[in-house]
């Protein structure tokens, strides 16, 4: 079984600023790393997954993740965060079949 | 293309009651899933289907919760004696396939309340 950390519940960040989202994950086993977006009243969209290769994955928007086997970590990353940013991102993880297991969640707030 | 679409988007209900979900996939995708978010939290697996069979149920909490797909599109969740702790945002996922590299699409969720 696998479990996924998000170590920040709350991100404020002004506008420009760069922004960082901690995830950890457990597991004995290779694992599959996602990250999702879920602005509000609209449906969790995927912005990254990393299934092999490269540890850097790019994504949409902006943002970038890296993948960190020894620190078993997926974090997120922008340099440079827009109001349109604002909004809440899950960590999810699979090991390799359909199911992904999320973290809880970080709400990020971006202001001007 | 249209994405996947769930209805109704809240819906709220007495304790006791029976309630049905309802959600429309992206037309051709095989794969089908449920999650359920509660406050707070990350959505939570509660059932997959592939074509018309649920090849996983492990996630529904209870025998209280059931699903269908008749058809291999269009899928039902249905819970019955609606309990306070159902509260929830019910999601629905799609995918082309099951394996890991088809990214799940998902909903906008029903919102359920029950009072």
């Amino acid at each position: 079984a696998q479990s996924v950390t998000q170590l920040d519940s709350q991100v404020p960040v002004f506008e420009e600023a760069p922004v960082e989202l901690r995830c950890n994950y457990s597991s004995s086993v290779s694992v599959y790393l996602f990250w999702y977006v879920q602005y509000p009243n609209q449906g969790l969209q995927l912005l990254l997954k990393y299934l092999s290769g490269s540890t850097l994955v790019k994504g949409i928007n902006g943002f970038e993740a890296e993948f960190n086997k020894s620190q078993t970590s997926f974090h997120l990353r922008k340099p440079s965060v827009h109001i349109s940013d604002t909004a809440e991102y899950f960590c999810a993880v699979s090991q390799g079949d359909y199911k992904l297991s999320f973290g809880a969640g970080t709400t990020v707030t971006v202001r001007a | 293309g249209a994405g996947v679409s769930q209805t109704p988007s809240n819906k709220v209900t007495e304790k006791g009651k029976y309630v049905e979900l309802r959600c429309d996939p992206i037309s051709g995708h095989t794969a089908l899933y449920w999650y359920r978010q509660s406050l707070g939290q990350g959505p939570e697996f509660l059932i997959y289907f592939q074509g018309t069979g649920a090849a996983d149920d492990s996630g529904l909490p209870n025998d209280r919760f059931f699903a269908v797909r008749p058809e291999g599109s269009v899928s039902t969740l249905k819970i019955q004696r609606t309990e306070r702790g159902d509260s929830a945002v019910y999601l629905c996922a799609s995918s082309l396939g099951v394996a890991h590299h088809n990214e799940q699409f998902f909903g906008p969720g029903t919102r359920l309340t029950v009072l």
